[in-house]
């Protein structure tokens, strides 16, 4: 069973710094892996999809890497800014099942 | 504008009163889906969709139902809601080509507490 895990829980950086969000799976026959982004009381936002064809996808100061042999994932953000403070969250669409699994999410804080 | 719509945003129940949850995209998306946001176990998917017609269950089916008579809608039907029904819940859609499917669009969520 596709188990999806995400490392640190939470996260508080000053304004500037680059930085990594990662994302685990256990099972490596995915067909895509989604970030997304959830602000307080909101619904998640789609950031980047990566296809399992496809080792990284940049959109931005945002880029996202997948190495499907190992099951995982990254997230780079980079020069971060306040208004990067959300939760982040990656999916995985696990072949066979048609499912989305989610990780809990990595709290983000960047701090002024 | 592309968007998925759900209604109502927020809601408070009694146990036992049914009640639905409809959701609504106008991208003419073929995959659409249903989650419940917990906290400390994240997003679950609840039911899924492929086609008009097409549903299966996600992780979480038990006391839920769903339909797909129309491609744009997919609502979300508790028969006998109970406490620990009590959730934050999502609508997504996304294209589909074979089973692959594309970017996931989220509805805002609706809140619902059961009393």
């Amino acid at each position: 069973k596709q188990e999806v895990t995400q490392i640190p829980a939470a996260l508080s950086v000053p304004e500037g710094e680059n930085l990594v969000l990662n994302c685990s799976f256990t099972d490596s026959a995915i067909y895509n892996l989604q970030w997304f982004r959830q602000d307080p009381g909101k619904g998640l936002t789609s950031l980047l999809l990566i296809q399992s064809s496809q080792r990284e996808q940049t959109s931005g100061r945002l880029n996202a890497s997948l190495d499907k042999s190992s099951g995982r994932s990254t997230l780079y953000i980079a020069a971060s800014q306040p208004g990067d403070s959300a939760t982040y969250l990656c999916a995985v669409y696990t072949s066979g099942t048609y499912k989305y699994i989610f990780g809990t999410g990595t709290r983000l804080k960047v701090l002024a | 504008e592309a968007q998925v719509t759900q209604n109502p945003r927020y809601l408070i129940t009694v146990t036992g009163k049914k009640l639905t949850v409809t959701c609504s995209q106008n991208m003419n998306h073929e995959y659409m889906s249903w989650y419940r946001q917990d906290p400390g176990l994240g997003l679950r998917q609840i039911y899924y969709s492929m086609n008009v017609e097409v549903t299966d269950k996600g992780d979480v089916p038990e006391g839920y139902k769903v339909s797909r008579k129309e491609k744009r809608n997919f609502p979300l039907i508790l028969e006998s809601p109970s406490p620990n029904q009590t959730s934050l819940y999502f609508c997504a859609s996304s294209t589909r080509t074979g089973l692959i499917t594309g970017e996931l669009f989220f509805g805002e969520g609706s809140r619902l507490t059961v009393l």
